[in-house]
């Protein structure tokens, strides 16, 4: 079985203040990890993922990821959020058979 | 570019009928997907297909059946619609290369049930 967990249902941050947005998940095989980004009435976007080469994966818009196996987590950094960032933000796994497992997600909000 | 096409954006359907959500893909992906995505609940498994004609379970099979009689193409199927059954329906396709993979969506349908 896998599941995902994110952490923060709300983050709330300073525009130009640095982004956590946490996940941890659990796999029973080697897993594939993603983050993905849905801003409002929009589709789902890529961000970044990880597939078993670099434990830190930079993404699109300055978002970065590192996979961290002991700690099974896989949470999203950016270091200076910016206002068009306002989104929400899926961890998603991919393992076995490949089932793709979604978060719950986390509604980043941007403070100007 | 990957292409996954949801057939409609928006339907408005009455309890009880029966719904059919057409999904198609353009990339030969074997792997093919479908969620409902709710305030608060994340996305949420319906079924997944790993190859025409087979179908598996997801999270929450419970008043849905799906058909994959062709690779590009999967169908979700509500047997007779209920207002609970009010949500955004995303399909998506995947490859695995048994080191990466990676999911591509649709733009989602927004399904309400009156």
């Amino acid at each position: 079985a896998q599941s995902v967990t994110q952490l923060d249902s709300h983050v709330s941050v300073s525009e130009g203040t640095p982004v956590l947005l946490r996940c941890n998940y659990s796999s029973s095989y080697s897993p594939s990890l993603f983050w993905y980004v849905q801003h409002p009435n929009k589709g789902l976007q890529l961000l970044l993922k990880y597939t078993s080469a670099a434990t830190l994966v930079k993404g699109i818009n300055g978002f970065e990821a590192e996979f961290k196996k002991s700690e099974t987590s896989f949470h999203l950094t950016k270091p200076s959020a910016h206002m068009s960032d306002a989104a929400e933000y899926f961890c998603v796994v991919s393992g076995g058979y490949q089932k793709v497992t979604f978060g719950t997600g986390t509604k980043l909000q941007v403070i100007p | 570019d990957v292409k996954v096409t949801q057939s409609s954006r928006y339907l408005v359907k009455r309890t009880g009928e029966k719904v059919f959500l057409e999904c198609v893909q353009d990339m030969d992906h074997e792997n093919m997907f479908w969620y409902r995505q709710d305030p608060g609940l994340g996305l949420r498994l319906i079924y997944f297909s790993y190859d025409v004609k087979m179908k598996e379970k997801g999270d929450i099979p419970e008043g849905y059946s799906v058909s994959r009689e062709k690779k590009e193409r999967f169908s979700l199927i509500l047997e007779s619609a209920s207002t609970n059954q009010t949500s955004m329906y995303l399909c998506a396709s995947s490859y695995w290369t048994g080191s990466s993979s990676e999911a591509f969506f649709g733009q989602g349908t927004r399904l309400t049930v009156v």
